[in-house]
């Protein structure tokens, strides 16, 4: 089965930019997408089809994807954006996430 | 508005069958670019997708849990229903309903609903 690979946490300062990285075997040329999800909440759809915002979902997230590694980009991180974020490919027809990280702002 | 509710048990026995419903408004099970899938995720562990279905019936499961799992829809209620035989403590979890678009992405999540596996 396909395995999605993420850092378990990544740490940012404010106002600087976080990258979180998803990797898979030629995950470039699948459609990616990526999930925030705060303490007692459901997760967000933050980012689809590799780079496309959601209406309601800040400019400063952004993503890529490439070869055999996808990226999250926050650029100017806010202390509201700490969480943890996911990675979700579509793989022989099922659903297949990342294992997550958890992004703290120092 | 599109929603979608989780219910269900909280707390199950070991060997019980879980049987979990969802309950969708703001769109229809019938429409072809959707479907309903249901993931879970243990306390304080990565999310696990386990089941979907679509509009035209076709259905998947996540290969592990295969054996164990069915799911299906009532159009005309606008519910999807997981069953997931033989439970086991470390099926502990928030169990999340959740619209897929596409056969692509998960746009709408459900509150999810915390299912205690314990004796």
């Amino acid at each position: 089965s396909y395995v999605l690979t993420q850092p378990p946490s990544v740490s940012v300062a404010p106002g600087k930019t976080a990258r979180i990285t998803c990797g898979g075997n030629n995950i470039g040329s699948k459609s990616v997408h990526w999930y925030q999800q705060k303490p007692g909440q459901a997760p967000v759809l933050v980012i689809y089809y590799d780079s496309d915002r959601p209406s309601g979902i800040p400019e400063r997230f952004s993503g890529s994807n490439s070869g055999n590694t996808a990226t999250l980009t926050i650029s100017r991180v806010e202390a509201g954006d700490e969480a943890d974020y996911y990675c979700q490919v579509w793989d022989s027809s099922r659903g297949v996430f990342g294992g997550g990280t958890k992004l703290t702002v120092l | 508005q599109v929603t979608l509710k989780e219910s269900g048990p909280v707390l199950v026995k070991p060997t019980e069958t879980l049987t979990l419903t969802c309950t969708v408004s703001g769109f229809s099970l019938s429409n072809a670019r959707m479907g309903v899938s249901w993931i879970r995720q243990p306390p304080g562990k990565a999310l696990e997708w386990l089941a979907h279905i679509f509009s035209n019936d076709e259905k998947s499961y996540s290969t592990s849990l295969k054996s164990r799992l069915t799911i299906s829809k009532d159009t005309s209620k606008s519910q999807v229903v997981l069953t997931m035989t033989n439970m086991d403590p470390v099926d502990t979890a928030t169990y999340y309903c959740a619209r897929i678009l596409d056969t692509a992405m998960v746009d709408y999540w459900g509150q999810g609903t915390l299912v205690t596996v314990s004796s």
